[in-house]
């Protein structure tokens, strides 16, 4: 079975401010994806950024990317010049493509921005 | 924008009631799923379904049933709520493998229920 860790549960930066956020996972699996999601207060659960096991470059989308070291199983979300707005709980999961698709996700990191 | 929306934000029950959970897609998507969400244990899947009719079990489907009769909708029941039922119950649906947008999964907003 698969596992995903998040070993911060909580982290506060000031806005403007890099920040990133620490996930590992455990798979023997060599088809999958990995995924880190949002959820505001309050509201509901987005979709950040997703990364394929196969591609070696590390994706990126705007002021979001991460840093896949597959050999290491880590997978850690890097956040730049942080936004009031990026304040949410931050879930990494892991999706295993052989079967069906679910997610299992890890404990989550509540992240503080602070104006 | 694919919507998955959950009848009821808040809910309050007593112990030992029967207790629905309803999940509405509207964006044809084949997969559904029910998690369940608690502080310092993330989100933990419950059921899912990959087809009308058909429901997997999760990883915690003790004390709870699934219904999906059709392709949008996806039913938690509870059948004799408990007090550690209280919690928050996100549900999800997906497009199958192979379709543009596969494997990313769109959540409802959840349904906090308190168990009393």
């Amino acid at each position: 079975a698969q596992t995903v860790t998040q070993s911060q549960p909580e982290m506060s930066v000031q806005e403007a401010e890099t920040v990133t956020l620490s996930c590992t996972y455990d798979t023997s699996e060599s088809n999958y994806y990995l995924f880190w999601y949002k959820q505001p207060p309050s509201r509901q659960m987005i979709l950040v950024i997703r990364q394929e096991a196969y591609k070696q470059q590390n994706a990126t989308e705007n002021r979001f990317s991460v840093n896949f070291q597959k050999a290491a199983k880590s997978f850690s979300l890097k956040i730049s010049d942080s936004q009031l707005g990026d304040t949410a709980m931050y879930f990494c999961a892991f999706m295993n493509l052989q079967g069906a698709q679910k997610l299992v996700f890890g404990q989550g990191t509540r992240l503080t921005i602070n104006p | 924008d694919v919507k998955v929306t959950q009848s009821s934000r808040y809910l309050v029950k007593r112990t030992g009631e029967k207790v629905f959970l309803e999940c509405v897609q509207d964006m044809d998507h084949e997969n559904m799923f029910w998690y369940r969400q608690d502080p310092g244990l993330g989100l933990r899947l419950i059921y899912f379904s990959y087809d009308v009719k058909m429901k997997e079990k999760g990883d915690i489907p003790e004390g709870y049933s699934v219904s999906r009769e059709k392709k949008e909708r996806f039913s938690l029941i509870l059948e004799s709520a408990s007090t550690n039922q209280t919690s928050m119950y996100l549900c999800a649906s997906s497009l199958t493998t192979g379709r543009s947008g596969a494997n990313v999964l769109t959540f409802g907003a959840g349904s906090r229920l308190t168990v009393l």
